[in-house]
């Protein structure tokens, strides 16, 4: 298995224009969660959902991100406009819904995003 | 406020000796904790988790202990080795583990030779 994909690994933009990250979860895993780090706030949860559905956006910084998951195999983060205090290192993680493996999430290797 | 404090930024080891983590977290709703593994510009890895009912959880060289009471979880390798160093993060889940993360921010390990 390939893992979690995350495309792109480096992004730099400019303040003000469109982000889009995106993430490609492990076959027949249920659940995906979008996570940022920054040196401030460490690792946080931004958004998480089960079987395409987003179940907790409660971590989402403002209306500038959104995140979607079309179908069971991509989601894709959106920050539009970007600004400077939203880079950080995004990462994409999946887990099964199965009992056997319940908790542990498998991450992806982050896509590194600077705003200038 | 966080609720899932590393208190120590980094650790140093020799080599074959015995590596302690701590983690304390302040949310009783809590069920679930983890410790990942985090390579430079790599994800994390997971390493070994323990649910509430439990007090200690073994896997290899790798053991964790939880004390409910005191909120307080602690990772410990033994014996440690040159591939052990690495940043060490605490996670805590709620719901039995269905609900997101909630991570420390990390404890660096080195293993001196």
């Amino acid at each position: 298995d390939a893992g979690v994909i995350q495309s792109p690994r480096h992004e730099v933009t400019e303040m003000g224009q469109e982000v889009t990250l995106r993430c490609k979860p492990i076959s027949g895993h249920d659940y995906l969660f979008w996570y940022r780090q920054t040196m401030m706030r460490g690792l946080e949860l931004l958004i998480y959902f089960n079987n395409n559905v987003p179940i907790d956006d409660s971590g989402m910084p403002e209306d500038r991100f959104s995140a979607k998951m079309p179908n069971a195999s991509f989601s894709t983060l959106k920050i539009q406009p970007s600004e400077p205090r939203d880079s950080a290192v995004y990462f994409c993680a999946s887990r099964t819904g199965q009992d056997s493996s319940y908790n542990e999430q498998f991450f992806g290797p982050g896509t590194r995003l600077t705003v200038l | 406020d966080q609720q899932v404090k590393q208190n120590s930024p980094s650790l140093s080891v020799q080599e074959g000796r015995i590596s302690i983590l701590n983690c304390d977290y302040t949310n009783s709703m809590f069920d679930y904790f983890l410790w990942y593994k985090k390579y430079p510009a790599e994800g994390p890895t997971f390493l070994i988790s323990i649910s509430s009912i439990k007090d200690k959880n073994e896997d290899g060289r790798f053991t964790v202990f939880l004390n409910k009471s005191a909120k307080h979880l602690s990772l410990h390798i033994v014996p440690s080795q040159p591939g052990d160093s690495a940043v060490y993060f605490c996670a805590a889940s709620g719901g039995g583990g269905a609900d997101g993360l909630t991570f420390g921010k990390g404890t660096h390990l080195i293993i001196q030779p």
